[in-house]
């Protein structure tokens, strides 16, 4: 079955460079979700959106931003990198009416010099 | 902060035997998930539990949702090596609610 991908999967940046990443759901999933994952810790959510919009907002920093395309795939732009910055980046997705079942992509491995 | 409280953090034991781990929330939720996250991976769904009391197999594994909503547990009937990662409980607080709490997450590993 079709899963979660997400591009790149590692990425090297320097201190205040952007990056962005690339996330593309599950066939027919219209929710997409964002979460950063610290070393040895669980998942924080970041924020999400819904038929383009967003629909719920967790601990993400001001220099982050995201959008939802028509086609459903998802961008999480970063700006300022900071060394704190380095981290798992997942993107998750589901339909709307099954919010709480997320599915997970391989993730982004995002490194800050 | 840290809404779920999943135990044990870490677990060592021998290939066959039965493993047991829960998450604990003072809190009422609406969705229970684990998952399995392997390194540099991302969490794999293993279990999604939607009702109180429910009960729930994926071949060697079983999850309940607490009948009080605030807990669940997962068991993993006669260990393999392939089941060697880390377990994350997962919630969703309400119905409507996106974003996902998670436990803190149980390391296992299998001694051959």
């Amino acid at each position: 079955a079709a899963g979660v991908i997400q591009s790149p999967r590692h990425l090297i940046k320097e201190k205040r460079e952007t990056a962005t990443l690339k996330c593309y759901p599950i066939p027919r999933h219209d929710t997409v979700y964002w979460y950063q994952q610290g070393p040895g810790q669980d998942p924080q959510f970041l924020i999400s959106f819904y038929e383009k919009m967003q629909s719920d907002k967790g601990s993400i920093p001001d220099r982050f931003s995201a959008q939802q395309f028509s086609d459903y795939h998802s961008e999480l732009n970063m700006s300022s990198l900071e060394l704190g910055d380095s981290a798992l980046y997942f993107c998750a997705s589901s339909f709307r009416d099954r919010w709480g079942t997320q599915y997970f992509g391989p993730g982004t491995r995002l490194l800050v010099l | 902060g840290q809404q779920l409280n999943q135990s044990p953090q870490s677990m060592f034991i021998q290939e066959g035997e039965d493993v047991s781990m829960n998450c604990t929330s003072s809190s009422i939720f609406n969705t229970w998930l684990w998952y399995k996250q392997e390194p540099g991976e991302g969490p794999v769904l293993l279990i999604a539990l939607y009702k109180a009391g429910e009960l729930t197999s994926n071949g060697r594994l079983t999850a309940q949702f607490g009948i009080t909503r605030k807990d669940s547990f997962l068991n993993i009937s006669a260990s393999i090596p392939s089941d060697v990662g880390i377990y994350f409980c997962a919630g969703q607080l309400r119905q409507g609610a996106q974003k996902l709490v998670f436990g803190q997450g149980t390391r296992l590993t299998i001694n051959p």
